[in-house]
């Protein structure tokens, strides 16, 4: 099983969509959380922790299942500015600050 | 807050040369800085964690003494690509750690831009 695994995608989905990803992690140990955003050719900019009580910022909504190992990312009302790769990411569990980073999903948001 | 740089952000070399890269953090100090390869497609692949002053911790399967890592600073750590061959070819990242851990998490890393590598 990969340490941190991601819906394949590509997701293409119009404006104003709500759209969904998912993902999972094999670390039980793990204690931090995040998603991040990476622009075509760019660097990955973090988009939100994800704490176990579920946050929301705006637009989105992260949430985490730690009896699963399971952690998602909610987009509503999609606009084109959100089309880039969503990765999930997910420390190491250990004193050593290493982050795992999921593949990623293209989301292409369409006029 | 939290800026990291990069420097080259893009650099083509020929085959056999060595190609360093420069991550700094710019307004905090980062006893702990973190290099990253991305093939086109793929996700970030961890190579190697610096530690300021101490020798570099290197993935499995990444080659040390092909990637010298060298953190002399609290704010500056370069990635040293030696006799760098077209395989070699990527986009390399660096990130880092807040000494004092603070940010939106414990663990957040702050990510430089990036320098993309072509090796002729």
């Amino acid at each position: 099983r990969k340490e941190v695994e991601q819906d394949p995608g590509p997701f293409n989905v119009p404006e104003g969509a709500t759209v969904a990803f998912n993902c999972t992690y094999s670390n039980s140990a793990s204690q931090s959380f995040f998603w991040y955003r990476q622009d075509c050719r760019k660097e990955p900019k973090l988009l939100m922790s994800v704490y176990s009580s579920g946050n929301e910022d705006g637009r989105f909504t992260a949430q985490l299942n730690r009896a699963s190992q399971y952690i998602s990312l909610l987009i509503r009302d999609s606009k084109l500015s959100d089309s880039a790769t969503y990765l999930c990411v997910v420390d190491s569990g250990g004193s050593n600050y290493k982050l795992t980073f999921g593949k990623g999903t293209l989301l292409t948001v369409n006029p | 807050g939290a800026v990291v740089s990069q420097h080259p952000s893009r650099v083509i070399c020929k085959s056999g040369t060595s190609v360093k890269i420069e991550c700094r953090s710019l307004d905090f100090q980062a006893t702990t800085m973190f290099w990253y390869r991305q093939f086109p497609k793929q996700s970030l692949m961890l190579m190697a964690t610096s530690n300021e002053g101490s020798k570099a911790t290197y993935e499995q399967g990444v080659e040390k003494d092909k990637f010298l890592i060298n953190h002399a600073s609290l704010t500056l750590s370069t990635l040293t690509v030696t006799s760098a061959h077209p395989e070699d070819s990527s986009f390399y990242i660096c990130s880092a750690r807040d000494q004092y851990g603070v940010g939106l998490s414990y663990n957040e890393q702050f990510f430089g831009p990036g320098t993309r590598l072509t090796v002729l």
